[in-house]
């Protein structure tokens, strides 16, 4: 049983406007939420990340949104640079109860068009 | 930074060798993980270590073993290499302490021929 899912395999976005990638999750203990971005033959570098006690966490240009209730976590990227073209991977865990492992998703697919 | 650094980019092995994939952190963290990554299915947990000498099975940890005799290092064997463990692996860390981020190495491209 998938605990966190990406459900767009892919994303195009044109340079310059907003980039919005989902996440959807089952597991209510999960407390703790990141976002990773990959690009071919590398490792998953570290993101944006958001605790459950919190709604909105932002960076630059990347805000992370926590819907509880609904189970659902965004990703939105303004602007959108062609350098952001890569696979981000929505993770969670439960850190309250001592787990420090994460449980990814699929990933999505980022292509921004110059 | 923190830097995890796995021995080997690329290694291509036979089916029924004994592989040994090494991970080195140097920030003294608490936490080590293995992660492979395969098209389609994301990335997967096959075991993790919260201490030297401590070990706990992930999601996926048949056909592999993991050791971790020193805090630093954390190494993922494949007893007997089969060509369905051909996939991209992930070494990563973490602090251990609440809402820490994993840090993730370069990955190694194992292939199984």
């Amino acid at each position: 049983d998938q605990q966190v899912k990406q459900n767009s395999p892919s994303l195009s976005v044109q340079e310059g406007r907003i980039s919005i990638l989902n996440c959807d999750y089952t597991n209510s203990m999960f407390d703790y939420f990141l976002w990773y971005k990959k690009y071919p033959a590398e490792g998953p570098t570290f993101l944006i990340s958001i605790s459950s006690i919190k709604d909105k966490n932002e960076d630059g240009r990347f805000t992370v949104f926590l819907n509880k209730s609904a189970k659902h976590l965004s990703l939105h990227i303004v602007p959108s640079q062609p350098g952001d073209s890569a696979v981000y991977f929505c993770a969670a865990s439960n850190n309250g109860a001592g787990s420090y492992q994460l449980t990814f998703g699929k990933g999505t697919k980022l292509s921004v068009i110059p | 930074d923190v830097k995890v650094t796995q021995s080997s980019r690329y290694l291509v092995k036979r089916t029924g060798e004994k592989v040994f994939l090494e991970c080195v952190q140097d920030m003294d963290h608490e936490n080590m993980f293995w992660y492979r990554q395969d098209p389609g299915l994301g990335l997967r947990l096959i075991y993790f270590s919260y201490d030297v000498k401590m070990k706990e099975k992930g999601d996926i940890p048949e056909g592999y073993s993991v050791s971790r005799e020193k805090k630093e290092r954390f190494s993922l064997i494949l007893e007997s290499a089969s060509t369905n463990q051909t996939s991209m692996y992930l070494c990563a860390s973490s602090s251990g302490q609440f809402y820490s981020p994993l840090h993730f190495g370069n990955g190694t491209r194992l292939t199984v021929t």
